[in-house]
């Protein structure tokens, strides 16, 4: 039973095309986040959605758009992939606004080749 | 400059060792003080949170936060080789948004 959980798990494209990561928290959670950690580790938050509204949508590339179905789902769709756009991407949420505590996904791990 | 920073070790202790952890802010309007584990190859996953100053205990994990000083801990008691993981720090200012550090890795040898 994954409270979240995220596809795929691993994503290996070639620079210039598209691609989507699908996230899914079954927790009941009204808030949902993407998060991008890069080679050092270092995790910085993306967007966050709070009942399918954008809440928090950080200094990220318009190549990267994320969409809300309902409040259960959070997807992240990345248009022409860049190098530099290689990293984990994880998604996580929390059960209301200003609730410190989040679950996080497995990860996503994005080589772009 | 960032918002946190942690020294990402690595650090290597022997088993049943006291292990300490930390890392300081700049922001001096973080209330929430979070610490998460995070195994190889899978999530973070939340160890314990402090809201404000003070210490929290949770098993063998006591948590600390000093604000006058910009500085928070965690120390581990009694370490044992499945604590091997990467500990990250996190602050928030409202519990919306969260700042990490770089994380430690820590290797506990049996």
């Amino acid at each position: 039973d994954t409270a979240v959980s995220q596809t795929p798990k691993y994503l290996v494209t070639q620079m210039g095309n598209d691609k989507s990561i699908k996230c899914e928290q079954n927790l009941g959670h009204d808030t949902m986040y993407w998060y991008k950690q890069d080679s050092k580790k270092f995790l910085k938050i993306m967007f966050s959605y709070n009942n399918k509204e954008l809440i928090i949508n950080e200094t990220v590339p318009n190549r990267f758009s994320p969409k809300s179905p309902d409040k259960a789902h959070l997807n992240l769709h990345i248009n022409s992939l860049e190098l530099g756009d290689s990293a984990v991407y994880f998604c996580a949420s929390s059960q209301e606004q200003g609730t410190p505590e989040a679950f996080f996904g497995q990860g996503t791990r994005l080589t772009v080749v | 400059q960032k918002e946190v920073e942690q020294d990402p070790g690595p650090l290597s202790v022997p088993e049943g060792a006291i292990v300490s952890l930390n890392c300081t802010y700049s922001n001096s309007a973080f209330q929430y003080f979070m610490w998460y584990r995070q195994y190889s190859r899978k999530g973070p996953e939340l160890l314990m949170y402090t809201y404000s100053s003070g210490n929290k205990e949770d098993g063998r994990f006591t948590a600390q936060v000093d604000k006058s000083s910009k500085y928070i801990s965690l120390f581990i008691r009694d370490s044992q080789p499945s604590d091997s993981a990467t500990y990250l720090c996190a602050m928030s200012l409202t519990g919306n948004q969260f700042y990490f550090g770089t994380g430690t890795s820590l290797t506990v040898i049996p």
